[in-house]
């Protein structure tokens, strides 16, 4: 059973860095062209993608979040890692992992659930 | 860089009826667009990618149609489950979602 699990904190302060974490089971992030992305969405808006790292460790990054964003992986404890430096209030938002099972050109099959992260002083 | 405009807003129909939902690129994304269903606190779910193929499980009223940069997904006969947001994703580049449709009861 494929499931993934963000954790990180709830609450972040304004020029903080955000550490969000994705840990997965049901498959390895080692398999050939399987790939994890962080992707985010504002309550009450559309969802955007942040960033995605594959198991050959390409990584990739929104560009206009690009400066911010780190991506990374330690395959053995199954878990992704996205930073995000300098929060802002409008970065408040749910911020999921998605599964990429088949490399770059193939959509998100599995999600987990979400955590809301609220930016506030 | 690509646009993804979903079209309408908000879709009003009643049980049982058909809805059809558009998703225009601005430009060519190949078939290389999924389109996944949205309720209220929860995770998007994948209904359909390749533009066409049904996920894993989707019932077999979802379909979509459609290249290039024009898409559709249609619910054939809408279930009282199907009431949700759905959002376009083009995966030919870097990923992108449309704005949504939100499906409502009318």
């Amino acid at each position: 059973q494929v499931t993934l699990k963000e954790s990180g904190p709830v609450l972040v302060k304004p020029t903080e860095t955000l550490t969000l974490t994705c840990t997965v089971s049901g498959f390895s992030l080692s398999n050939a062209r399987m790939g994890v992305s962080w992707i985010r969405q504002p309550p009450g808006k559309a969802l955007e993608w942040l960033a995605h790292i594959f198991s050959n460790d390409e990584k990739s990054y929104s560009t206009s979040l690009k400066s911010r964003l780190t991506i990374s992986k330690d395959t053995s404890k199954s878990q992704v890692v996205l930073t995000m430096t300098n929060m802002d209030p409008v970065d408040t938002a749910t911020y999921y992992c998605a599964r990429i099972p088949r490399g770059e050109l193939f959509p998100f099959d599995y999600w987990g659930q979400g955590t809301l992260v609220t930016v506030s002083s | 860089e690509i646009v993804m405009m979903q079209s309408p807003a908000t879709l009003s129909v009643s049980p049982g009826e058909r809805a059809t939902l558009s998703c225009r690129a601005s430009q060519s994304v190949s078939s290389n667009l999924a389109w996944y269903q949205q309720k209220p606190g929860q995770a998007p779910r994948l209904l359909i990618y390749g533009a066409s193929t049904r996920a894993t499980g989707i019932p077999a009223r979802f379909s979509g149609s459609g290249s290039g940069t024009e898409f559709t997904l249609t619910i054939s006969s809408l279930q009282s489950e199907d009431f949700a947001v759905y959002y376009c994703q083009q995966y030919n580049n870097w990923p992108l979602f449309g704005g949504g449709t939100k499906v409502e009861i009318k």
